[in-house]
């Protein structure tokens, strides 16, 4: 099985609103990404976890909170965002090689989210 | 810092044409390379890797073989059905520094296939 599964699809939100994006993965990865997707971009990080601490934040906004519940879960939670962080959310998994160096990431469907 | 450099789309070919896109890659030590596929309204699936020199990716006909001497790993076909419309990233994982966890994608190449 080398699924990420992303929740929801798709969501439509206000700009006071609150919502969360969900990722799982049960591949036993230890390395858990988000990504964000513009249309006709490749997808820019975001954030990276390495056995459920975060490792990497890619200088993103504070109204992106990301949240590492265990090792198979990723959450995405989301304030106060501005209609141009309307994107494609992009969660991927892969195994922490210990150098860095992946050899291979698996992502998901993504959430494609507009803010209204 | 790396970079991953494709051929400029977008590419459009008849059905059962060859298929060549082009990638190169600047990194330091022995990247891992990648190719992944985005269909229309989906997230990526890798398509195909190689982790060390001279090592050939295959998958649904689809190759790419790491070749170091020229930090290339195109992406090659022999027959493009309809079905493999899409959009198609390189990307490559280098070792440690700024690097460390990431993955330099390419800019994309869009390929429409015409019946």
């Amino acid at each position: 099985d080398t699924e990420v599964t992303q929740t929801p699809k798709h969501l439509v939100m206000g700009m006071t609103n609150k919502k969360s994006l969900k990722c799982e993965q049960h591949m036993g990865h230890r390395a858990m990404y988000w990504y964000k997707q513009k249309a006709k971009k490749p997808p820019e990080l975001m954030f990276v976890y390495s056995y459920e601490k975060l490792s990497i934040n890619e200088s993103v906004p504070s109204r992106f909170s990301p949240e590492c519940p265990n090792s198979s879960l990723l959450n995405l939670h989301l304030h106060a965002l501005q209609p141009e962080d309307s994107a494609l959310y992009l969660c991927a998994s892969s195994q922490e090689s210990g150098t860095g160096r992946l050899t291979e990431a698996f992502f998901g469907q993504g959430t494609r989210l507009t803010v209204v | 810092g790396d970079s991953v450099t494709q051929m400029e789309g977008p590419v459009t070919l008849s059905e059962e044409a060859c298929l060549t896109i082009n990638c190169t890659y600047t990194a330091t030590g022995y990247p891992s390379l990648f190719w992944y596929v985005q269909y229309p309204g989906e997230g990526l699936q890798l398509l195909l890797k190689a982790t060390k020199a001279d090592d050939k990716g295959s998958n649904k006909g689809f190759e790419a073989t790491y070749r170091k001497e020229t930090t290339s790993f195109h992406l090659e076909k022999g027959s493009v059905q309809v079905s493999d419309s899409a959009v198609y990233f390189c990307a490559l994982s280098g070792t440690g520094g700024t690097s460390y966890g990431k993955l330099t994608f390419g800019q994309g190449t869009i390929l429409t296939v015409h019946p």
